[in-house]
């Protein structure tokens, strides 16, 4: 079964440092661009990142630009989001989803990051 | 990186056709035949249920369908069913980003 599971989501300070990893299954992760995609309490979908294959090219929105860095390891087929100086506003739910030309075809159930003192 | 526009929300009866738009700019929509959409059910993950503009994947009745006319996309979903209400979310790949719909909520009446 294809699957995505994420974790490592919690509450932290303003200004903190959190690690959110995607686990991948049922596929072959090296073969897939990767994505991160948020959603604030009661609002829509936002694509936060985007990472090639061999992690050779990263993307982001511009409201995480320096602050968040995506990764992966194919090697343990793992997706990571780095996220530091988090912000109120980076409080959301957090979805790992497989990228296929242009699309997320698969998507993990999310994981919750709260960020309040 | 401006969200693509859609209607707040739609409604319809069991048993007709809604249709929901999708706006975007001639950088994201209108450049690349890469739209998608999005369905949402209260607390569960997002499920594709078009990619590129009108394809349906595996498993997605064809009473869903989807549409591009210049820089806007549309879904049309037929034959409402009450476990049809949810929101949808258009999204267009943009060269090096992605840009996602403020999303739809359609109520099933």
């Amino acid at each position: 079964e294809v699957q995505l599971v994420e974790s490592g989501g919690g509450l932290v300070q303003p200004g903190g440092s959190l690690r959110l990893s995607c686990a991948a299954s049922g596929f072959t992760f090296s073969s897939y661009w990767m994505s991160w995609v948020r959603q604030a309490p009661g609002k829509g979908l936002e694509w936060v990142a985007n990472i090639k294959q061999d992690g050779s090219e990263k993307y982001y929105v511009d409201s995480v630009k320096g602050r968040f860095t995506i990764s992966r390891d194919n090697a343990k087929n793992s997706l990571y989001l780095q996220m530091n100086s988090l912000r109120a506003e980076d409080t959301a739910v957090y979805y790992c989803a497989r990228l296929s030309a242009g699309y997320m075809d698969v998507w993990g159930k999310g994981t919750t990051v709260t960020v309040s003192s | 990186q401006s969200a693509l526009t859609q209607p707040a929300s739609v409604s319809g009866s069991p048993g007709q056709s809604i249709t929901i738009s999708c706006t975007g700019t001639s950088s994201d929509v209108g450049s690349y035949n890469l739209v998608s959409w999005y369905q949402q059910h209260p607390g569960k993950a997002p499920k594709l249920m078009i990619y590129e503009g009108s394809k349906r994947p595996s498993g997605v009745s064809n009473r869903f369908s989807g549409s591009k006319s210049g820089n806007t996309a549309s879904l049309t979903i037929s034959g409402l069913q009450a476990e049809d209400e949810a929101d949808y979310y258009c999204c267009s790949y943009a060269g090096s980003s992605i840009l996602f719909g403020g999303g739809t909520k359609l109520t099933v009446l």
